[in-house]
């Protein structure tokens, strides 16, 4: 199946400092990659739709300016979590969008990266 | 996005066969119901995904009666490595879909 990996897998900040996270799909083009967050025992948040060559579409509540999203290819999405908080600390999880053979499309997904604000 | 109900959590032992169900009243004549299997601190893993009846894979089955309101995950004969989050989610398979997680089921599975 189509393989989606993320880079780090966990990364330890200081509070105030902006990390960024990498999203690739490795054997296949996305045009759309989404990201979401879970926090500890709670189920996948989406947080945004990236969109190959345009802006990023937001769910309700999350703010654009603090999560910048770049999807500058068809096989890679960034996720920048700029001025990090503890409150930031979660875990981060990609997906993308896989054409299919018959004109479907899966989700594959990510394994996520880990981000500590210290 | 329809959305869907599941047991909070389920126990059961090596050896035996595990059922989720699944609720999904207000389902969309073009959706699909996705099964995921997800690992602490790992991403979702597809396992199966159907429109209605029985599809069955490798690692499960998936029973969708005619109404498609709800549908059930069955698991043969599971193991230890089976525990884990499972998800269902109902969704169309076009592309750009946003899929909404539910609280999933938490399966452990004991010697």
């Amino acid at each position: 199946g189509a393989v989606v990996s993320q880079h780090p897998s966990r990364v330890i900040c200081k509070s105030g400092t902006s990390v960024k996270i990498e999203c690739r799909s490795l054997d296949f083009q996305a045009t759309t990659m989404f990201w979401y967050r879970q926090f500890p025992k709670q189920s996948l948040m989406l947080m945004a739709t990236s969109n190959e060559g345009s802006k990023a579409t937001y769910e309700q509540g999350v703010e654009k300016d603090k999560f910048l999203i770049n999807h500058a290819s068809l096989t890679l999405s960034t996720l920048t979590v700029t001025s990090a908080h503890p409150e930031d600390s979660s875990f981060y999880i990609c997906s993308a969008d896989a054409n299919l053979a018959g004109g479907s499309y899966e989700q594959y997904f990510g394994p996520g990266t880990r981000l500590t604000v210290t | 996005l329809a959305k869907t109900t599941q047991p909070i959590s389920m126990d059961s032992y090596e050896g035996q066969e595990v059922n989720i169900t699944c609720s999904h009243n207000n389902i969309a004549t073009n959706d699909y119901i996705t099964w995921y299997q997800q690992f602490p601190s790992q991403g979702p893993r597809f396992i199966i995904q159907g429109y209605k009846t029985k599809v069955t894979n490798e690692v499960a089955s998936l029973f969708i009666p005619a109404d498609r309101k709800s549908s059930t995950l069955s698991l043969p004969r599971v193991s230890l490595s089976d525990t884990a989050v499972y998800y269902c989610l109902a969704s169309s398979t076009g592309g750009g879909n946003k899929l909404t997680f539910g609280t999933g089921t938490q399966l452990k599975v004991e010697l």
